[in-house]
């Protein structure tokens, strides 16, 4: 199973960038990166998913450098709505079952 | 579209009491999965099934069991209500796992508080 790290928490303010990076330095061949947000009393919302270099969708973009073994979460001019957790999660099996969510990072965006 | 689809969203057990948590998507998913999250804490894989008929064990299985007789429906059940299963649980159900676009769609949960 490739495990992934992120920090527990950041802060940050409206209309600034925030840049969350995973750590999986146990990322296999076939794997992809996928992001996921989630606000409370919610379920989990994809965000954006890539296998190398980087991803832009209306949302977020996705960097991730040339060995893999890390990927950054890049949202552009956050608002008070994007406060939440988000979590990063590597796998591609064919079941689904490995993919682990970890603790995320709780992101709080103030005013 | 209604997407993934839980109920209830609440529901309070004594010990000892058994429960049925529903869950139903619409849209022709093979794979469908149960989550449990504590607070805090990331979601851990209870249950997952890769199509009709077909169930297998996550992580955290103890204490609970799936049927899956239909595509669209995924319910699981709590036989014996254990205050370690206070928790809230979530389904999701994806196309094909791991595949680009095609990632896990979450219902919103059902909290469960056993007392």
């Amino acid at each position: 199973l490739a495990k992934t790290t992120q920090p527990i928490s950041m802060d940050s303010y409206e209309g600034q960038e925030v840049n969350i990076t995973c750590s999986h330095n146990n990322i296999a061949t076939n794997d992809y990166i996928t992001w996921y947000q989630q606000f409370p009393s919610q379920g989990p919302r994809f965000i954006i998913q890539g296998y190398k270099t980087k991803v832009t969708n209306e949302v977020a973009s996705l960097f991730i450098p040339a060995d893999r073994k890390s990927s950054t979460l890049s949202l552009p001019r956050v608002s008070l709505s994007d406060t939440a957790v988000y979590y990063c999660l590597v796998g591609t099996d064919n079941y689904g079952q490995n993919f682990v969510f970890g603790p995320g990072t709780r992101l709080s965006v103030l005013p | 579209n209604a997407g993934v689809t839980q109920t209830p969203k609440f529901r309070i057990l004594k010990i000892g009491q058994s429960m049925t948590l529903q869950c139903a998507q619409d849209m022709n998913h093979n794979y469908m999965y149960w989550y449990r999250q504590d607070p805090g804490m990331g979601l851990k894989l209870i249950y997952y099934s890769v199509g009709a008929g077909i169930t297998d064990k996550g992580e955290v299985p103890n204490g609970y069991n799936v049927s899956r007789s239909t595509t669209e429906d995924f319910p699981l059940r709590l036989e014996l209500a254990a205050p370690s299963q206070t928790s809230v649980y979530f389904c999701a159900s994806s196309y094909r796992p791991g595949d680009v676009n095609s990632p896990l769609h979450f219902g919103n949960g059902t909290r469960l508080t056993v007392t």
